[in-house]
């Protein structure tokens, strides 16, 4: 159990255009849902806080305009990358927490985006 | 405030050697500690956590990690490696708020 996923896994756009990543929880329902950012060779950094049905938390330095985030099941939360430009370019990781056992994240496969 | 120090960048080890992975942490709270893997352009994998009781604590794939408070640490072990895990491992630390804080990971090279 436990399984989360992301889609897509791989996603090439224009500078200037939106990206869409979608992070779903397939066999639990995740009150809390996470949002990291990898650049190469380099750790987790969090992103934000997403929990259903109300606005997400985002970490200092995170342009809440520019990553939106939507967490309007218990199943989905999506990151929008919004005029995306070349230096967004990065992995993104989404996790979730099992009711009850919060303590414990349970990454998705993450989605590398190339901003062109 | 919490912090996580992985004290190796890189660690080459040859396959069937035993291999030790370092992790200290630091926290004002009482933590929750985890080892995850991450294989090449793929996501995180949970391989053990510490929450509380015994602090030897088994995960997957034949690794453990002891937990010491007195010298804040959770290395994880493995007696005997293999080519497939070949991989990048953070520890990662929690005060039970939800915030994992991750250390900067350690790679482990297996070599044949």
């Amino acid at each position: 159990g436990a399984v989360v996923s992301q889609h897509p896994s791989w996603v090439i756009c224009k500078s200037g255009t939106s990206v869409k990543i979608e992070c779903r929880s397939l066999d639990f329902q995740a009150t809390t849902m996470f949002w990291y950012r990898q650049f190469p060779k380099q750790s987790l950094m969090l992103m934000a806080t997403s929990n259903e049905g109300s606005k997400a938390t985002y970490e200092q330095g995170v342009e809440k305009d520019k990553f939106l985030i939507n967490h309007a099941s218990l199943t989905l939360s999506t990151l929008t990358v919004t005029s995306a430009h070349p230096e967004d370019s990065s992995f993104y990781i989404c996790s979730a927490s099992r009711p009850g056992a919060q303590e414990t994240q349970y990454f998705g496969p993450g989605t590398r985006l190339l901003v062109l | 405030a919490q912090s996580v120090t992985q004290l190796d960048s890189q660690v080459p080890v040859f396959e069937e050697a035993p291999v030790e992975l370092r992790c200290n942490y630091s926290s004002s709270v009482s933590v929750y500690l985890f080892w995850y893997v991450q294989y090449p352009n793929q996501g995180l994998q949970l391989l053990l956590k510490y929450l509380s009781g015994s602090t030897l604590v088994k995960g997957i794939n034949g690794f453990e990690a002891e937990f010491n408070k007195s010298q804040t640490s959770f290395h994880l072990r493995k007696p005997s490696v293999h080519i497939s895990d070949t991989a990048e491992y953070f520890c990662a630390v929690t005060g039970g708020y939800q915030k994992v804080t991750f250390g900067t990971g350690t790679k482990l090279q297996v070599i044949p």
